[in-house]
């Protein structure tokens, strides 16, 4: 049972935007900021937003992370069949001193 | 460069022990958080543990007792040592920095808990 709750699953088509949710509480989320990480079949998960809305180097414009509260949402607009993959947030929990992660999950390039 | 690699998995026996190395290379391990994170075979994420730049810990309760971080600064490498091992301690284990988020991961190393 994971800390922060992420739908199983979304898809669209190519072209179009897909958003993913995270929910989590006031000593997750609500007091620190949230990261967001694409994971290939076979790979290492890759950051693509941290500090709620900041991509790293090398990560295309079309993602974009938000925060609101205690949840935050992770966006992919212009979707791209590499973008096919498991997507999970993270955050720290100053509550339980741990790193948590959502449940995680699978985008679908329809 | 920035690189992290893990060593040291493989198959043990229930109760048995490991020790997994992530030797790292382009920055200090003493100057960031450096963490453990696992993925079980099918499943999602779960963070393991913690070493902190000043050198404390944290760690998951799951493995809380039988796990434990710590670092040598002369080999630049970050250790998880881990007795008591249980079936459900199968999965790829990862070492990874923590500078705003989990930026830089290694390649993981497979640990197979099994008689």
């Amino acid at each position: 049972q994971s800390v922060l709750t992420q739908p199983p699953s979304v898809s669209a088509a190519p072209g179009q935007k897909v958003t993913v949710s995270c929910s989590g509480s006031n000593s997750n989320i609500g007091s620190n900021h949230v990261s967001w990480y694409q994971q290939l079949p076979g790979t290492a998960p890759r950051l693509h937003i941290y500090d709620n809305d900041k991509r790293p180097s090398g990560i295309p414009g079309r993602f974009s992370g938000s925060k609101s509260a205690t949840s935050a949402t992770l966006a992919i607009t212009g979707l791209q069949t590499g973008d096919e993959a498991d997507y999970y947030c993270g955050t720290w929990d100053s509550g339980l001193n741990v790193y948590v992660f959502g449940s995680g999950t699978r985008v679908t390039v329809l | 460069e920035v690189q992290l690699v893990e060593s040291g998995g493989g198959l043990v026996q229930p109760g048995g022990s490991l020790r997994l190395s992530c030797v790292v290379s382009g920055f200090s391990v003493t100057s960031n958080y450096l963490n453990w994170v696992r993925q079980a075979p099918g499943k999602g994420l779960e963070w393991v543990s913690v070493i902190y730049g000043a050198g404390s810990t944290s760690y998951a309760d799951s493995v809380k007792g039988r796990f434990t971080i710590s670092r040598d600064y002369s080999k630049n490498t970050i250790y998880l040592q881990m007795n008591s091992l249980r079936a459900d301690d199968t999965a790829v284990y990862y070492c990874a920095r923590h500078l705003g988020g989990l930026d830089y991961w290694g390649q993981g190393t497979l640990v197979t808990v099994s008689s």
